[in-house]
């Protein structure tokens, strides 16, 4: 495997489950991130972890909790969600720290479906 | 705050067709300038950057140089094709926050 992987690909859920998405990088990178994107919306920033510690958290509702077990690994635990919070869920990493730019690489993304 | 602002879109061109896709940024500093491709259900690639001024960035067939007295960095490719079709999105690195991202341009390009 090479990149980042994210699973699974597609989730259709009810607004009483629970599921979690999962990310996978093979990079050696020390960052991982999570976006959302929504249909006609910007991308949106939810959460960033640089060497395993959560750096940002942009006003993200509580029903989202990330978990980054290790610098490989990243996971975004849902909980009652909305309809709203239907859209690609994209995962990222980046080695940060580098004198050159923070260049992203992306997961496929996971599109998330809440009824 | 650091700020990446591009043409509205959608944006559709006939093949063979010249491209401009025009992005404008705010920034303190010295920014890294980069576009990112997504392509019909995929994620994010990057597709060329730019780290300093009057660079140029390119990559197949696409370039856009870095104006820092226009603070802007247009994406342009001579002779598009059917599977150029994607969103293209603009983004800046400061140094400061993570990668701040344009709302994104989709292209379709027909044959």
């Amino acid at each position: 495997e090479t990149g980042v992987t994210q699973t699974p690909r597609h989730l259709v859920m009810g607004m009483t489950n629970k599921k979690s998405l999962k990310c996978e990088q093979h990079l050696g990178h020390n960052a991982m991130y999570w976006y959302k994107q929504s249909a006609k919306k910007p991308l949106e920033l939810m959460f960033v972890y640089n060497f395993k510690e959560q750096t940002e958290n942009n006003s993200v509702p509580s029903r989202f909790s990330p978990e980054c077990p290790n610098s490989s690994h990243l996971f975004l635990h849902l909980h009652t969600l909305q309809p709203e919070d239907s859209a690609l869920y994209l995962c990222a990493s980046s080695q940060v720290g580098n004198s050159g730019a923070n260049v992203l690489t992306f997961g496929a993304g996971s599109r998330l479906t809440v009824l | 705050g650091d700020s990446v602002t591009q043409m509205e879109g959608p944006v559709t061109l006939s093949e063979e067709a010249f491209l401009t896709i025009n992005c404008t940024y705010t920034a303190t500093g010295y920014p890294s300038l980069f576009w990112y491709v997504q392509y019909p259900g995929e994620g994010l690639q990057l597709l060329l950057k730019a780290t300093k001024a009057d660079d140029k960035g390119s990559n197949k067939g696409f370039e856009a140089t870095y104006r820092k007295e226009t603070t802007s960095f247009h994406l342009e490719k001579g002779s598009v094709q059917v599977s150029d079709s994607a969103v293209y999105f603009c983004a800046l690195f400061s140094g400061n926050t993570p990668l701040v991202f344009g709302k994104g341009t989709r292209l379709s390009v027909i044959a």
